[in-house]
């Protein structure tokens, strides 16, 4: 069962513009989101995180947008570049029990940023 | 400091073959997570250790397993391979775990023929 649904599948955006990667999520029980950024050959790795009692974060170009009560999240990447050209994935953590928790992954955004 | 290192990097196996998949994480992180990565699944959560404890499992079949020793390293085992475990294999360390603060390694791609 999907938990995390994330759109669109593949985004091309010229130079100096917005790039805007959305996520939706179902179980409240959600409790950080974060986004990570895959390059080909590589693992991913975290680029920035939210938690549910903040509707924004910005960190250098990127912003993470989350609205709880539609339980939609986004990620703003503003004056693209093309080194920012690569797979997107926004996540979600739930804790089941104790400390056992684990993320949840959208399917991933693959970011083209042309000149 | 050093990254997260997982080895090998490539691996071809044939059918009804088992793999050791092997992750050192970054010194001083006592979590270690496993996550396949396929093109038509995306990152699915295969298992947490933390302090050679299995924390969390996800909904694979016990032909894959793990282990975590006492210096943090971590080994996931598939037995009887499938032609469907060809994947990026990839494991994420962290302090705490939990999903949180993940840095993931390189991966290593498992090519099951």
């Amino acid at each position: 069962q999907q938990q995390v649904k994330q759109s669109p599948q593949s985004l091309i955006v010229q130079k100096g513009g917005i790039s805007i990667i959305n996520c939706a999520y179902e179980n409240t029980a959600f409790d950080y989101f974060p986004w990570y950024q895959q390059f080909p050959g590589k693992g991913p790795a975290l680029l920035i995180a939210i938690r549910p009692d903040v509707s924004e974060k910005k960190e250098g170009r990127f912003t993470i947008s989350f609205n709880k009560s539609a339980k939609q999240f986004s990620l703003h990447i503003m004056d693209s570049q093309p080194g920012d050209s690569a797979t997107y994935f926004c996540a979600a953590r739930i804790v089941n029990t104790g400390t056992a928790s684990k993320l949840t992954f959208g399917t991933g955004t693959r970011l083209q940023v042309t000149l | 400091k050093a990254g997260v290192t997982q080895t090998p990097r490539y691996l071809i196996k044939t059918r009804g073959q088992q793999v050791t998949l092997s992750c050192s994480p970054i010194s001083g992180h006592r979590s270690v997570s496993w996550y396949q990565q396929t093109p038509g699944q995306g990152l699915q959560f295969l298992f947490e250790y933390f302090s050679e404890t299995q924390r969390n499992k996800g909904n694979f079949p016990g032909r894959f397993s793990g282990r975590q020793f006492s210096n943090s390293r971590s080994e996931m085992n598939v037995s009887t391979l499938e032609l469907g475990d060809s994947a990026l294999y990839l494991c994420a360390s962290s302090l705490g775990g939990s999903g949180l603060g993940y840095t993931f390694g390189s991966g290593t791609r498992l090519t099951v023929v």
